[in-house]
């Protein structure tokens, strides 16, 4: 079974640039996240999808960030314009179910730096 | 707010020791999670502990849940090389966000 994909791996933009990210998470999984991973911190959540629709997105920066997962399938991740405090890993997950306790999958991550 | 701590946020061992870390919270969790994470990749979940007082073992490694459910610890038998890697518990707490702690970085020196 094909893990969660994600690109880029790495992505260095300037400040105020725009950025996306890609997510392609397990086949059959309904339920997506997106979490941003700053250099010595947990994971926090941005956001998630059930199915093409947002569960949660009571943390994402709503003036400067946006996702969406068309098709119920892949997601992207939008930055735009990024801010030097943005620099972080960009980790996407999946799970079969929106379930608490369920486990989630994550992918590899994409690190950005923004200079 | 963080409302999950770790300790200790850093750890070094020789191979052969035991150690113990840490998962504290003021909320009550509904349920909690330990995943370990390896430079470059994404968390893996290793157990996931419901009910107060639980005990879980998976191999070398004890993972306790509290009675209260406000706090977990995971214990390493005989730590290997093979253990190293950021320690990350996370859960939900009741009315909350799935969230995680801040890890606990271990190293295990051969």
């Amino acid at each position: 079974e094909a893990g969660v994909a994600q690109s880029p791996r790495y992505k260095i933009i300037e400040k105020r640039q725009s950025v996306a990210f890609w997510c392609n998470p397990i086949s059959g999984h309904a339920t997506l996240y997106w979490y941003q991973q700053i250099l010595g911190q947990g994971p926090k959540l941005l956001i998630q999808f059930q199915n093409n629709g947002v569960v949660d997105d009571s943390q994402l920066p709503k003036d400067r960030f946006s996702a969406e997962r068309l098709k119920g399938v892949d997601s992207t991740l939008k930055i735009q314009p990024a801010k030097l405090e943005d620099s972080a890993v960009y980790l996407c997950a999946s799970s079969l179910v929106e379930a608490r306790g369920g486990e989630q999958y994550f992918g590899p991550g994409t690190r950005l730096t923004v200079t | 707010t963080q409302l999950l701590e770790q300790s200790p946020q850093f750890l070094s061992i020789q191979e052969g020791e035991n150690l113990t870390v840490y998962c504290n919270s003021s909320s009550v969790f509904s349920s909690l999670q330990w995943y370990r994470q390896e430079p470059g990749e994404g968390p893996v979940l290793l157990v996931t502990v419901v009910t107060g007082g639980e005990v879980k073992k998976l191999k070398r490694l004890t993972f306790q849940f509290g009675d209260a459910r406000k706090d977990s610890s995971l214990h390493i038998t005989a730590a290997q090389p093979g253990d190293t890697g950021l320690y990350l518990c996370a859960g939900w707490g009741y009315g909350q966000n799935f969230v995680f702690g801040p890890g606990t970085r271990l190293s295990v020196l051969p």
